[in-house]
Formats: structure tokens, sequence, C-alpha cells
């Protein structure tokens, strides 16, 4: 059964740092592109970065370029998503969503329940 | 960027009757190459998982109901639900994956009348 389990929300401070950590299960995790998707309280979905399977790709929304950063450890079948500079807009429920193993991105086809990021002082 | 539009923003249908959503992109999302469009539709239910029910457009994610359908090329899109269940009610989204970012329609959410 695929698995991904997201961990790491919480509440912090504006210009904060946190780091969200994705640990999937159930499938050949070093042949998956990984993206993290956020929705903010009352909005919608809203694509936020994805990395290639081998870690040599990594795209990002802009208004989080120069702030989040994509990574993940093969070895250990996790993802993770290191967010500094932290905004109030950034407050959402934080998804990481399994993609298929093609040479490009593509859809989502498998999805963890989310962790809560709350930016406020 | 690819902007993506959704309508309507809500749609009440009776048990049993069809629902309709649209979604139109702001640039073709047809890849040539390929002959396929870049496009997939997403069902979330409060406190869940967004659930994949749609990709290329029209191709059926394994386990999906057929009453779930999707249609369209180029721009301009739709998912109809056949025959709406109870099961049904939820919000659903279009995304476009020809390029990034990888944007998503506003959400359309369905209820029951």
């Amino acid at each position: 059964e695929v698995q991904l389990v997201e961990s790491g929300g919480g509440l912090v401070q504006p210009g904060g740092s946190l780091r969200l950590s994705c640990a999937a299960s159930g499938f050949t995790f070093s042949t998956s592109w990984i993206s993290w998707v956020r929705q903010a309280p009352g909005k919608g979905l809203e694509w936020v970065t994805t990395m290639k399977f081998d870690g040599s790709e990594k795209f990002y929304v802009d208004s989080v370029k120069g702030r989040f950063t994509i990574s993940r450890d093969n070895a250990k079948n996790s993802v993770y998503l290191q967010m500094n500079g932290l905004r109030a807009e950034d407050t959402a429920v934080y998804y990481c969503a399994r993609e298929g193993p093609f040479e490009s991105s593509t859809w989502s086809d498998y999805w963890g329940q989310g962790t809560l990021v709350t930016v406020s002082s | 960027d690819i902007a993506v539009t959704q309508s309507p923003d809500s749609l009440a249908v009776s048990l049993g009757e069809r629902a309709t959503i649209n979604c139109k992109s702001s640039q073709s999302v047809l890849h040539s190459s390929s002959n396929k469009n870049f496009l997939a539709w997403y069902q979330h239910k409060p406190g869940q998982a967004p659930k994949l029910l749609i990709y290329w457009a029209s191709t059926r994610e394994s386990g999906v109901p057929d009453r779930f359908s999707g249609s369209g090329s180029g721009t301009d899109f739709t998912l109809t639900i056949s025959s709406l269940q109870a099961e049904d009610v939820a919000v659903y989204y279009c995304q476009q994956y020809y390029s990034t970012p990888k944007t998503f329609g506003g959400g359309t959410k369905v209820e029951i009348k």
C-alpha cells in the first residue's frame, strides 16, 4: 500500500524557519518524482515545488523561490521541504504527493494527509 | 505561467443527476509530439487527502467509478459526473502539468440539491 506521511508542521513566527518531512512507503521511491502542494485556510490547492527522482531537477512556484528548498534522501525514502523566511501567507496545510516514474513531471497519484503550518506572531 | 480557471465555483445537483465542471487554461496544454493533453482532475473532501480522478484529460485512474469522465482538448476541458452519488460531495480541481508552475484551477464545490 502506497503511503506518504508528512510531519514537521507547527506554529512559527514570521521570518522563522521550519522543515517538513515526508516519509514514503509501498512503492519504489527512488524512481518517483515528488511534489509539495499546499492549501491555505479557505482557499484552493496551490502547487509549491516538485523534485525529480534523482534530485537533478527542482521546480518552485515564484512565491517561494529563494526561501523554500526541496530535497530528498532516497536511502531513507524521504523528501524534505526546508522553509525559511516564513510569511503569514505561507500558512497552509502542506501535502506531499507522488508522481509517476516519467522523464518529466506529471500528475500526482498519491497524496499524504498533510501537515499544518501556521505563521503567526 | 499558464492560468487555469474553473466554472462554476459551486453547483448543487440532485442525486442521480449529471454534474458538469468546466476548466479552461490560458494556453493550450496539448503536447504536439505526444498528442496528449497535460491536464488532471482531483477530488478533495474536507480533512482528507486529495484523490486523483483523471489524467491526460480523459484517462480514468484505476479504481475510479466510471460515472466520472473527462473530456476536452487544447484549452477547454470538462469533468462530468454522470449520476451524482452522495459520496461525490467534494471540491473538484483541475491541474495543468504542461509546464511549471503546475497551476490548479480555483476549485468547484459540488453539493446535493
